[in-house]
């Protein structure tokens, strides 16, 4: 299987900040790298695909980029509705895997 | 609008067999596959698996293969996760998702979970 490791697990971070968290894969992964955000009680939701492609209806504050083994996802200004847990998630290969997740707090 | 409606909370007991569900509706649903992804309390998510529904062929991670049963019925747009003897470690909350393309590859839409409660 394809191991995936975020870093940070959290961090603590003001509203306006820029927010940068990384995501690598045990082997290259191409572009096959997607983003996603859960809120407490809530569904994840998908943020941008294929490493730096963004879904439709997100905001342009959100942005990925990468290819290969690393990969980043930024958080330019962020906004209250922000704090959340991010994943980074492989579909390369089956089984398709996760990082354990980001959690972005309020500081 | 795409929508994946999941059926209701469960708690069950140890041994105990269970069907959840997942009815897709504002999209053809035997265009997409759908998967089902794990969330055991307070951690991170797992992907299990997942079914085409046009012909429910079925790709399972290694992990959850011969413990669950992914299927399908295209006639009401609903695909299912199975247990036929449930554990204490099934405890969790499961999430269906359709996969976006056979390109892409993202889960575009996700239903709104449904928990599961396993305990004696």
């Amino acid at each position: 299987d394809i191991q995936m490791t975020q870093s940070p697990s959290s961090l603590s971070a003001s509203v306006g900040d820029r927010v940068t968290i990384t995501c690598r894969a045990s082997q290259s992964i191409r572009r096959y790298l997607n983003w996603y955000q859960q809120k407490p009680g809530k569904a994840p939701k998908l943020l941008i695909y294929a490493a730096s492609s963004l879904q439709s209806g997100v905001p342009s504050r959100f942005s990925g980029s990468g290819s290969g083994t690393d990969f980043t996802l930024t958080i330019n200004s962020l906004q209250p509705e922000d704090y959340a847990t991010y994943y980074c998630q492989q579909s390369f290969n089956t089984p398709w895997t996760f990082g354990q997740g980001t959690k972005v707090e309020i500081k | 609008e795409v929508q994946l409606v999941q059926s209701g909370a469960e708690v069950r007991k140890p041994g105990e067999s269970l069907r959840i569900s997942c009815k897709g509706s504002g999209y053809s649903f035997t265009t997409y596959w759908i998967n089902w992804v794990r969330q055991m309390p307070g951690k991170g998510l797992e992907w299990m698996g997942r079914i085409d529904p046009s012909d429910s062929y079925t790709d399972y991670s290694p992990s959850f293969q011969g413990h669950v049963t992914i299927s399908a019925d295209k006639s009401i747009s609903t695909a299912y996760l199975q247990w036929s003897s449930l554990k204490a470690s099934d405890t969790a909350m499961y999430y269906c998702a359709r996969l976006s393309t056979a390109a892409d590859m993202d889960f575009d839409y996700w239903g709104q979970g449904t928990l599961v409660t396993v305990s004696s």
